[in-house]
């Protein structure tokens, strides 16, 4: 069954710190990853997408990376800001036919003054 | 260029019921998925349509059901309404199945089955 796990599944920083989010799947093969920004009450907002045979991605502050090998991404926020608090969800999209996303459950992050 | 809309924003029906909610797919965008998203977790894909087809499937009962139109808008249908159904439904669309071009979502309905 194709999985996408995320961790940690929240987490508090201080405005101005950097922080890493990290997502692990067993989707195998697949077409690419991506890291969506969902507000609360929002729909998901796209931040990177990746194909497996991209390493990193940067978007502004956030930086995604993928290790195809071992089945892992990170997601990097640099610098953050307030607005940063949100939920930080990690997709995989299949590859070889029904290309249906496999969502994982989301970093819940929150950014203190 | 109009993004994804969905509507309405929020709903509220009593279990047995049944819904319809609708989504206006992003201009260009001839693809439309469908998502249930409970409180705390991820989306979870409910069926995608393309070209007025269904042509992928999650794992929800015949209950839940939809439509393309040819303009590529949508609609979803929840029979039978149950209060496990209460959640986010966010429907995105995008050109071809999504895969290669990525997926814009809209800001959701929240439905509360009481």
């Amino acid at each position: 069954k194709n999985q996408v796990e995320q961790s940690p599944q929240s987490l508090i920083i201080l405005e101005g710190k950097n922080c890493t989010l990290q997502c692990n799947y067993t989707v195998s093969p697949f077409s690419n990853l991506r890291w969506y920004k969902q507000d609360t009450g929002r729909g998901p907002v796209s931040l990177t997408i990746m194909t497996f045979s991209e390493n990193t991605k940067s978007n502004g502050r956030y930086t995604a990376t993928l290790d195809a090998d071992t089945k892992q991404s990170s997601l990097h926020i640099t610098a953050s800001q307030l607005s940063d608090s949100a939920s930080y969800i990690c997709v995989v999209i299949p590859s070889g036919g029904s290309y249906i996303p496999t969502f994982g459950r989301g970093t819940s992050l929150i950014v203190h003054p | 260029e109009t993004g994804v809309t969905q509507s309405p924003t929020h709903l509220i029906k009593t279990r047995g019921q049944q819904v319809t909610l609708r989504c206006s797919s992003q201009s260009g965008h001839n693809t439309v998925s469908w998502y249930q998203q409970a409180l705390g977790q991820g989306p979870q894909f409910i069926f995608q349509y393309y070209r007025e087809e269904e042509n992928g499937r999650g794992n929800f009962p015949p209950r839940f059901s939809g439509l393309q139109f040819p303009n590529y808008s949508s609609e979803l249908n929840v029979n039978a309404l149950e209060l496990d159904d209460s959640a986010l439904y966010l429907c995105a669309s995008s050109l071809g199945g999504g895969q290669n071009y990525g997926y814009t979502f809209g800001s959701g309905t929240r439905l509360t089955v009481v």
